[in-house]
C-alpha cells in the first residue's frame, strides 16, 4: 500500500500560469480532500469529495477547481496562479466521513512569483 | 465561530524530559478530537482520537486527555526523544456535517 501519493513535490509558477496537482490513493477510501497549509496557520479545506463524480467546496475554494472521475484520483487545478496561492498543499483520504481518521499525502510545496 | 487554539506556539525541551501541549476549542456540536504529528516536510499522521465520553487515551509515550465540559485537551509526551521533534496539531470534528477544524499546531523541538 502506497497510501496517498502526491505529485509534484515542489513547483514554482509564474503569475497567471496554470497547473494541476495530482493526488492518488490506493486504500479504496471514498472521501478525499484538498487542504492548504500556510505558515503559522491551521490547515484550510479547499475542496472535498464524498465519492466518484461528487465534489463540494470547502472553506477556501476560490481560484481552484477539482474533479473526481475515479475513486483513486482527486486532482486539484489552479487556473490563473496568484501569489496568494503560494502554500503547501495536502491531499487526504478517509473512509465514510471526516470523523474518521484522514490519511495525508506528503504535500506539494507551491511558490507563485 | 468554530475555533481551535493551541499553546504554546513553539517549545524547546531537552531529550528525556516530559512536556504537555494544550488545545482549547469552541467547535460545536462536538464529535471527536484528534492529535496529529507532522514531521517537517511530511503530511500529518494521527496519534490519538478521543470522543465525548473518553477522558484519557495513550499511544506509547503520548497521552491525550479531554475535558469536554471545559472544551480543553492536552497531549503529554513522556521521556521525549529527538524523533519527537515535529509539529503537533489538534483537530476537532463537528458532528453536524463534514467539518474539521484544525489548530495552527505547536512546534516541538527536542534537543540533545
Amino acid at each position: 500500500n502506497a497510501g496517498v501519493t502526491q505529485t509534484p513535490k515542489f513547483r514554482i509558477l509564474k503569475i497567471g500560469q496554470s497547473m494541476t496537482l495530482q493526488c492518488t490513493q490506493d486504500m479504496n477510501h471514498n472521501y478525499m480532500y484538498w487542504y492548504r497549509q500556510d505558515p503559522g496557520m491551521g490547515l484550510k479545506l479547499i475542496y472535498y469529495s464524498v465519492g466518484a463524480g461528487i465534489t463540494d467546496k470547502g472553506e477556501v475554494p476560490n481560484g481552484y477547481n477539482v474533479s473526481r472521475s475515479t475513486t483513486e484520483d482527486f486532482p486539484l487545478r489552479l487556473e490563473l496562479a496568484a501569489p496568494s496561492q503560494t502554500s503547501v498543499y495536502f491531499c487526504a483520504s478517509s473512509y465514510y466521513n471526516t470523523g474518521r481518521e484522514q490519511y495525508f499525502g506528503p504535500g506539494t510545496r507551491l511558490t507563485v512569483t | 465561530k468554530n475555533q481551535v487554539e493551541q499553546s504554546p506556539q513553539s517549545l524547546i525541551i531537552l531529550e528525556g524530559k516530559n512536556c504537555t501541549l494544550q488545545c482549547n476549542y469552541t467547535v460545536s456540536p462536538f464529535s471527536n478530537l484528534r492529535w496529529y504529528k507532522q514531521d517537517t516536510g511530511r503530511g500529518p499522521v494521527s496519534l490519538t482520537i478521543m470522543t465525548f465520553s473518553e477522558n484519557t487515551k495513550s499511544n506509547g509515550r503520548y497521552t491525550a486527555t479531554l475535558d469536554a465540559d471545559t472544551k480543553q485537551s492536552s497531549l503529554h509526551i513522556t521521556a521525549s526523544q529527538l524523533s519527537d521533534s515535529a509539529s503537533y496539531i489538534c483537530v476537532v470534528s463537528a458532528s453536524n456535517g463534514n467539518k474539521l477544524v484544525f489548530g495552527a499546531g505547536t512546534i516541538l523541538r527536542v534537543k540533545s
